[in-house]
């Protein structure tokens, strides 16, 4: 079975500062893809970002970048300078042939910007 | 831009009384899906299409039926929704199904039963 664990419910970050959100997987599938979604409050599912299994760099979009540590099992959101706009909840998630390629979906993490 | 388009953003239906949310897209992706999302919830996912391979969640309950007529179109019916079903309902689709294809969202269809 795959499971995605976000540990952080909520988190407060001063505008302009980096913020971290921590993520966690577990699957016996070789072959997997990561991904990290924000929801603002008006509902809609933003993709940001993708990390394969197979990929050795980092990927990265702009302000978001992922900590991708296989060894770990560990695929951290970094967002830099963050924007009031960035508050969100933030949902890790996951997709793997064992489970038909559905998203498995980490419980997520809400991120509040302070100006 | 290619986008995954829901109708209406908001639903206010009375309990027992069937009700229809729609999804279109045009990115001409093969696969559809339908989650349900109650606050500060992860989605559930409820079902998927893949072309027109209906897929279903063993505990998508009997009261949620989908219909896809086209490759652009996906349907979810409420058949008699409950105070319980009050949700938010997102659709989602994917190119294919593979663990390296991203799944892009619509903006969601929240529904008050009242």
């Amino acid at each position: 079975a795959q499971k995605i664990t976000q540990t952080q419910p909520g988190m407060f970050v001063q505008e302009k500062e980096a913020v971290t959100l921590d993520c966690t997987y577990d699957t016996s599938d070789q072959s997997y893809g990561l991904f990290w979604y924000k929801q603002p409050s008006s509902g809609e599912m933003i993709f940001l970002i993708y990390q394969g299994s197979y990929d050795e760099q980092n990927a990265t979009e702009g302000r978001y970048s992922l900590n991708f540590q296989k060894a770990r099992k560990s695929a951290n959101l970094v967002i830099s300078a963050s924007q009031l706009g960035d508050s969100a909840m933030y949902f890790c998630a996951m997709r793997v042939f064992s489970n038909d390629y559905k998203l498995s979906f980490g419980a997520g993490t809400t991120v509040t910007v302070r100006a | 831009d290619a986008m995954v388009i829901q109708n209406p953003r908001y639903q206010v239906t009375q309990f027992g009384k069937p009700v229809t949310l729609s999804c279109s897209q045009t990115l001409n992706h093969n696969v559809m899906y339908w989650y349900q999302q109650k606050s500060s919830q992860a989605p559930k996912l409820l079902f998927h299409y893949y072309d027109k391979d209906f897929n279903n969640e063993a505990d998508t309950p009997d009261n949620f039926q989908s219909r896809r007529p086209n490759t652009s179109f996906c349907f979810l019916d409420i058949r008699s929704p409950g105070l319980g079903d009050a949700a938010m309902y997102l659709c989602a689709t994917s190119r294919v199904r593979a663990y390296q294809e991203t799944q892009y969202f619509g903006p969601g269809t929240r529904l008050l039963v009242l």
